[in-house]
């Protein structure tokens, strides 16, 4: 078992529509929790993080931690063809020697 | 603010030949990571530099190398090259080596390499 499962899509959503965003993990001492965002030959870029458990909202970005399932979410409301990206989970236990482990990555498309 | 920047941004290159891929980080950064991805892996560590020392390193073999100078920047090279090697490679830089709240980790824009 991997340790950051990541549903694989692609996941394609009409403009508007609420998109949910989902990665299991198995290592119990991460507590550090982060989306990135990648779009098309470019880099990752940081969207969201959450430390421990709890909700985190940043416009219409939600991102949702429940670490007694082991289960992060990241929910995307009135979802703009600007969204279209991929979408990868990451997280890591804190301190010394801490290492991001990333999920593999959902591609979004928004249909205008 | 200058972001991370990595050079070479495309390259290719023959089986058996090395590559030695460069990494800028943002100011005042003074630890950065290496990673891989590929399409069937996703992002894989590579390992990580803080102070010209290798803290922490994935679970890659020792074909793959890194350093880094006393101003941060970092290089990382891979020799004897095979064909599934190819893979984009992405430098990323934070404040320091420990992942807390406030020290956030910067991608690049990676640098495309393909073997063939």
């Amino acid at each position: 078992q991997k340790e950051v499962e990541q549903d694989p899509g692609p996941l394609s959503v009409p403009e508007g529509a609420i998109v949910s965003l989902n990665c299991t993990y198995s290592n119990s001492a991460f507590q550090y929790f982060m989306w990135y965002r990648q779009y098309s030959r470019k880099g990752p870029e940081l969207l969201m993080y959450t430390y421990s458990s709890g909700n985190k909202e940043d416009g219409r970005f939600t991102a949702q931690v429940d670490k007694s399932s082991k289960y992060i979410s990241l929910f995307i409301r009135d979802s703009q063809p600007s969204d279209s990206a991929t979408y990868l989970c990451a997280m890591s236990w804190t301190g010394a020697n801490s290492k991001l482990t990333f999920g593999k990555g959902i591609t979004l498309s928004v249909r205008p | 603010k200058a972001g991370v920047t990595q050079t070479p941004r495309y390259l290719i290159k023959t089986r058996g030949q090395q590559v030695t891929l460069s990494c800028s980080p943002i100011s005042g950064h003074r630890s950065v990571s290496w990673y891989q991805q590929t399409p069937g892996q996703g992002l894989q560590f590579l390992f990580e530099y803080f102070s010209e020392t290798q803290r922490n390193k994935g679970n890659f073999p020792g074909r793959f190398s890194g350093r880094q100078f006393s101003n941060s920047r970092s290089e990382m090279n891979v020799s004897t090259l095979e064909l599934g090697d190819s893979a984009l490679y992405l430098c990323a830089s934070s404040l320091d080596y420990t992942l807390t709240p406030g020290n956030t980790i910067y991608f690049g824009e990676g640098s495309w390499l393909t073997v063939v």
